[in-house]
């Protein structure tokens, strides 16, 4: 499984943007990014995913480098409800099995 | 529609016991995935079925097992608890067993609490 590499900790102005950075320098051609967030006690929440292109949804952005070893996960305007710790997994598909390997994750405080 | 559902929500068990662990899938998924999660980490893969067959399982003691039903309902059982137990147990169901683009999707989870 290829590892992933985040930054232990982060802030954000509330409002403002979060860019949370993800490094996947060993990933493969059929391993996919995908970005989880859990507040706390609960369940990981699934945000995004994407192979190679950029992709938006309701909840946010993710920008995948062209080389595809790192990504960004745009948060464009964050709320406190948005504080969490975000998980970035890169996951093989079309494997007939799936395994999440979790990290230690971001942990995203967003203030007022 | 109804998410990932998990039962008990907490449960608290002494050493040696053993406990029993319920999750019902997103209706129309076949895959249910089992995650333990201590406490300061992030989850820990324990199995994964498909279709009531055991298609992956992390390092985890034989005291784990689980299994999955025709309705696709699945259980996880653990057997002997230790206090290192203690977790938070998670259930994820996908629609397949890990195709393309197949999205896992978390319960709220099971605290249980050793003794």
């Amino acid at each position: 499984d290829a590892k992933t590499t985040q930054p232990p900790s982060m802030d954000c102005a509330e409002g403002r943007a979060a860019n949370l950075p993800c490094n996947h320098s060993t990933i493969s051609g059929n391993e996919y990014v995908y970005w989880y967030r859990q507040i706390h006690s609960q369940g990981p929440q699934y945000i995004i995913h994407g192979l190679k292109n950029n992709e938006t949804n309701e909840m946010a952005s993710l920008i995948i480098t062209e080389d595809r070893k790192s990504s960004t996960l745009i948060l464009p305007h964050a709320t406190l409800r948005d504080t969490a710790v975000y998980y970035c997994i890169v996951i093989p598909v079309g494997t007939g099995f799936q395994k999440l390997v979790f990290g230690t994750g971001t942990r995203l405080l967003v203030s007022p | 529609d109804a998410g990932v559902t998990q039962s008990p929500t907490h449960l608290i068990k002494t050493r040696g016991q053993h406990v029993t662990l319920r999750c019902s899938p997103i209706s129309g998924h076949k895959s249910v995935s089992w995650y333990q999660q201590v406490l300061g980490q992030g989850p820990q893969f324990i199995f994964q079925y498909y279709e009531k067959e055991e298609r992956g399982r992390g390092n985890f003691p034989d005291r784990f097992s689980a299994r999955q039903f025709p309705n696709y309902s699945s259980e996880l059982n653990v057997n002997a608890l230790l206090l290192g137990d203690s977790a938070l147990y998670l259930c994820a169901s996908t629609a397949g067993p890990g195709g393309y683009q197949e999205t896992q999707y978390f319960g709220p989870g099971t605290r249980l609490l050793v003794l």
